[in-house]
């Protein structure tokens, strides 16, 4: 079946980086672009970005210009999101999230985010 | 980018219907069909229940509906079931190739 699977729970320190991955399975990984969207405790969701897997192209929300880089690895369908220069703010739940997006003749099409992986719990505390 | 303005809280009775609203400018809500709803329960990852404004996925049903006019779009939930309280999200592809998610609604049914 289609699942995205992230990796575990982290606990970093202050300034620190994290990484967090996304293994896709049960489609072709290079048909689907990927999001990465955060919610901090008690909050909303945020949307940080979105990878291209097919070209590996990218574009980030404002806020995290300069210090989140998402990459992919067609080789294991794994899309990665690191994140630098951590601080308190950014302690939350971190989700990735595929949308199929189709160019055609006609324009662009948007599917929504349509499989979720199960959230990897970042933790930033000194 | 700011985030999509979206009312804090709605409630409706068992049977009822809701609306919540969505609105942006025209860099976003209003200059595109590309707004999804999505579905969150407590501890739950997000779900998916409306895409490009209207558009439902396979499995949702159709007491879920969307619409738009001008830059507020809307989602309306019919026949209000107890399994429908949640907190609900819309999002939008901009202007500036990014998305953005409105703050979210919590929905309560009585």
């Amino acid at each position: 079946q289609v699942q995205l699977v992230q990796s575990g729970a982290e606990v970093k320190k202050p300034g620190a980086s994290v990484k967090v991955s996304c293994k896709a399975s049960g489609y072709t990984f290079t048909s689907y672009y990927m999001h990465w969207v955060r919610q901090a405790p008690g909050q909303g969701l945020e949307w940080m970005g979105i990878i291209n897997p097919s070209g590996g192209s990218t574009s980030y929300a404002q806020k995290f210009q300069g210090r989140v880089t998402m990459t992919r690895d067609t080789s294991t369908s794994t899309v990665y999101m690191e994140l630098s220069s951590l601080r308190s703010e950014d302690t939350a739940v971190y989700y990735c999230a595929r949308e199929l997006v189709v160019v055609a003749a006609q324009g662009w099409y948007y599917y929504g985010m349509d499989v979720w992986g199960q959230g990897t719990t970042v933790t930033v505390s000194s | 980018q700011s985030a999509l303005t979206q009312p804090a809280s709605v409630s409706g009775s068992p049977g009822q219907s809701i609306t919540i609203s969505c609105t942006g400018t025209s860099s976003d809500v209003g200059g595109y069909n590309y707004v999804s709803w999505y579905q969150q329960h407590p501890g739950k990852a997000p779900k998916l229940m409306i895409y490009e404004v209207s558009n439902r996925p396979s499995g949702v049903p159709d007491r879920f509906s969307g619409s738009k006019s001008g830059n507020t779009a809307s989602l309306t939930i019919s026949g209000l079931q107890a399994e429908d309280e949640a907190d609900y999200y819309c999002s939008s592809y901009t202007s500036s190739s990014t998305w953005v998610f409105g703050g979210g609604t919590k929905l309560t049914v009585l």
